[in-house]
């Protein structure tokens, strides 16, 4: 079975600071890992995912397979990052993506 | 720009009824999908659909639920019986290939009271 893990429920960082959003993942097979982002009133829209190894919005995200992690990261944080972060993984055939608990980010002024 | 829309946006109901949401996935689309959030909780995979059929369902998704695309453009989720526990949001998502990007609505708040 597949599982996410975002441990932190509440992460709050002052502009201009790294940022570091942490996710875990268990899967038997190759997983394939995504950050899902909601800003206030908007809905849930993919901000990235680990094939594509790419940098959104000054948001990257490494596969490590033998740490089992996706950590999410920014070296300086803006106040329009606030919002929250969802981790997910899919099989590979993307047929019943799970997400973690999520992790809300402030970045205050 | 295309986009996933759901109805109602919230629907309070009484328990023991009957519910049924719809989404309207992006038309060029082939994978639909239900997703759960109550309140303060994670977002939880209810089902996947393609090509008329389930192709996934979660240990959520019990003999209370079911989808339907009824036509070309709609696809739904029925509750049947809805218990107080049945309070969440629900999401509706569509992607156009199996290992794309899902696409979510805005959600449909259900409340059973």
């Amino acid at each position: 079975a597949q599982r996410v893990t975002q441990p932190e429920k509440l992460l709050s960082v002052f502009k201009g600071a790294p940022v570091e959003l942490k996710c875990n993942y268990s899967y038997s097979g190759s997983p394939e890992l995504f950050w899902y982002v909601q800003y206030s009133r908007q809905r849930l829209q993919l901000l990235l995912r680990h094939i594509s190894r790419e940098s959104i919005k000054g948001f990257t995200a490494d596969l490590n397979k033998g740490e089992t992690s996706f950590h999410l990261k920014k070296p300086f944080a803006q106040e329009e990052d606030s919002a929250m972060y969802y981790c997910a993984l899919s099989g590979y055939n993307n047929n019943d993506m799970r997400f973690g608990a999520g992790t809300r980010l402030t970045v205050k002024p | 720009e295309p986009e996933v829309t759901q109805t109602p946006s919230h629907q309070v109901t009484q328990m023991g009824q009957e519910v049924i949401l719809r989404c309207v996935p992006i038309s060029n689309h082939l994978y639909f999908y239900w997703y759960r959030q109550i309140l303060g909780q994670k977002v939880e995979f209810l089902v996947s659909f393609y090509n008329n059929e389930i192709s996934e369902k979660s240990e959520i998704f019990d003999d209370q639920f079911s989808v339907e695309r009824p036509d070309g453009s709609n696809f739904t989720l029925k509750i049947r019986s809805t218990k107080l526990e049945d309070s969440a949001m629900y999401f509706c998502a569509s992607s156009e290939k199996t290992t794309g990007e899902l696409f979510f609505g805005e959600g449909s708040r259900l409340t059973v009271l």
